[in-house]
């Protein structure tokens, strides 16, 4: 089965700074999701990437997705305390199979 | 905004009851899943449908767990006997099968087993 390892396990960053968290597959990936949850709620949906060097901004976030599409990565720039909470990859496997899984997630933690 | 909704939002039981959780996924979306997510372990995938038809529970815990959609309109998860280990957050997503769609989460369903 797929594997997704989230880095780092945990963040606290500077409101105003700059970020990146990173996900990467054991298998290639065919559809890569990102989401945003906060505690005590429900995952958001931020982007999805397939594409092997494809790019994606929403807001102040942008997710790329590499060449070979084993990892992609998150970046957060001039982060806020909005931006503060659990971001999970989560990945659909190859052929017609779109079971999602999802790595164990990254808190971060904006501080103002 | 079109909602997964999930009831209840939280349930307190005692060891050794059912346990029944309810989703109602978004009009129109084809794909379930459920997940359940813990500290531990994160969110794990325990079942999933495609047009109402079950593709995969193989995530479940055979002999308590049970996933249903018995409509278009409704899915529902169910453990009997329920056990302290089960306490977690339980999610329902719905969306498109298929490439290059996102899949929308209802606010889950807080389980606590004691």
């Amino acid at each position: 089965s797929q594997e997704l390892e989230q880095s780092p396990q945990s963040l606290i960053v500077q409101e105003g700074k700059n970020l990146t968290i990173n996900c990467t597959s054991s298998k290639t990936l065919y559809g890569l999701y990102w989401y945003k949850q906060k505690y005590g709620e429900g995952l958001i949906f931020l982007m999805m990437l397939q594409k092997g060097g494809e790019e994606k901004s929403h807001e102040k976030i942008t997710a790329k997705l590499d060449e070979k599409k084993q990892q992609s990565s998150l970046h957060i720039t001039a982060s806020q305390p909005s931006h503060a909470g659990i971001y999970l990859c989560g990945a659909t496997s190859g052929g017609s199979n779109y079971k999602l899984t999802f790595g164990k997630g990254t808190l971060l933690t904006v501080n103002p | 905004d079109a909602r997964v909704t999930q009831t209840p939002r939280h349930k307190v039981t005692e060891m050794g009851q059912e346990v029944t959780m309810r989703c109602q996924p978004i009009l129109g979306h084809n794909t379930v899943f459920w997940y359940r997510q813990t500290m531990m372990q994160g969110l794990e995938l325990l079942a999933y449908f495609r047009n109402r038809a079950p593709l995969d529970d193989s995530g479940m815990p055979k002999d308590r767990f049970s996933a249903e959609m018995p409509d278009a309109t409704l899915a529902t998860l169910k453990i009997q006997p329920s056990e302290p280990r089960d306490s977690a957050v339980y999610f329902c997503a719905s969306g498109f099968w298929g490439p290059g769609y996102g899949y929308t989460f209802g606010s889950g369903t807080r389980l606590t087993v004691v």
